[in-house]
């Protein structure tokens, strides 16, 4: 079974780059998978941010477009996220998942707060 | 701005049967959307409930079934328990707009 675990900063500084990464266990990450991001800011639903394949294809959400970045790195058998130009409006919990067709393993997710 | 519609918030009464839906803000939903069902329990990440429309992921038990009803997907709970109350969300893929989560619902039981 695939397991998931984000890492990242915990807080990030407003106009910076938020940075997360996933690390892949259980499975390769050339397996025939999307490998996702998706956030929840306190108290709200859940929104996806994009997805990348282990060939580098990507698609991101329409409304993030342009501030957002995937990437893989097979050695590692990890994904990693880049968000740029944060705001408080950014500050979420942040989950990476796999998705073919559905999503069907989650990380458990990390708090990224962005504040001074 | 392409909008997946739910109920906001729903009750259902043990032993009893609820349906969440799943609509779009501009047409109908088909299983060509490839609908997905989730429950997040507070504090916790995703569970998959549902994957193409009405497969039932591993381990999920059978009272929870997924389908297309009119023009919404659909997820039935038959015969809830108390720790069915959660948050459910319907996911859509919209390729154009790539994947989008509904706004979610919270089921009470009581």
């Amino acid at each position: 079974q695939v397991q998931l675990q984000e890492s990242g900063p915990g807080l990030v500084k407003p106009s910076g780059t938020l940075s997360l990464t996933c690390a892949v266990s259980g499975g390769s990450i050339s397996s025939s998978n999307w490998w996702s991001w998706v956030r929840q800011p306190p108290g709200k639903g859940l929104e996806w941010i994009g997805e990348v394949y282990h060939s580098g294809d990507t698609n991101y959400n329409p409304s993030l477009k342009g501030r957002v970045t995937m990437s893989v790195d097979k050695s590692k058998n990890h994904f990693s996220l880049n968000l740029t130009s944060v705001t408080a409006a950014d500050t979420a919990v942040y989950y990476c998942a796999t998705r073919r067709g559905a999503f069907h393993y989650w990380g458990q997710g990390t708090l990224i707060t962005v504040s001074s | 701005q392409t909008v997946v519609t739910q109920e906001p918030s729903l009750s259902v009464s043990p032993g009893g049967t609820v349906t969440l839906t799943c609509g779009l803000s501009f047409g109908s939903v088909s299983t060509s959307y490839d609908p997905s069902w989730y429950q997040q329990p507070p504090g916790q990440p995703p569970r998959t409930l549902i994957h193409s429309t009405n497969i039932r992921s591993s381990g999920v038990p059978d009272r929870f079934s997924g389908s297309i009803l009119g023009n919404k997907a659909a997820l039935t709970i038959t015969g809830a328990q108390a720790d069915d109350e959660s948050h459910y969300y319907c996911v859509l893929f919209l390729g154009y707009a790539g994947v989008v989560f509904g706004g979610g619902t919270t089921l009470t039981v009581l």
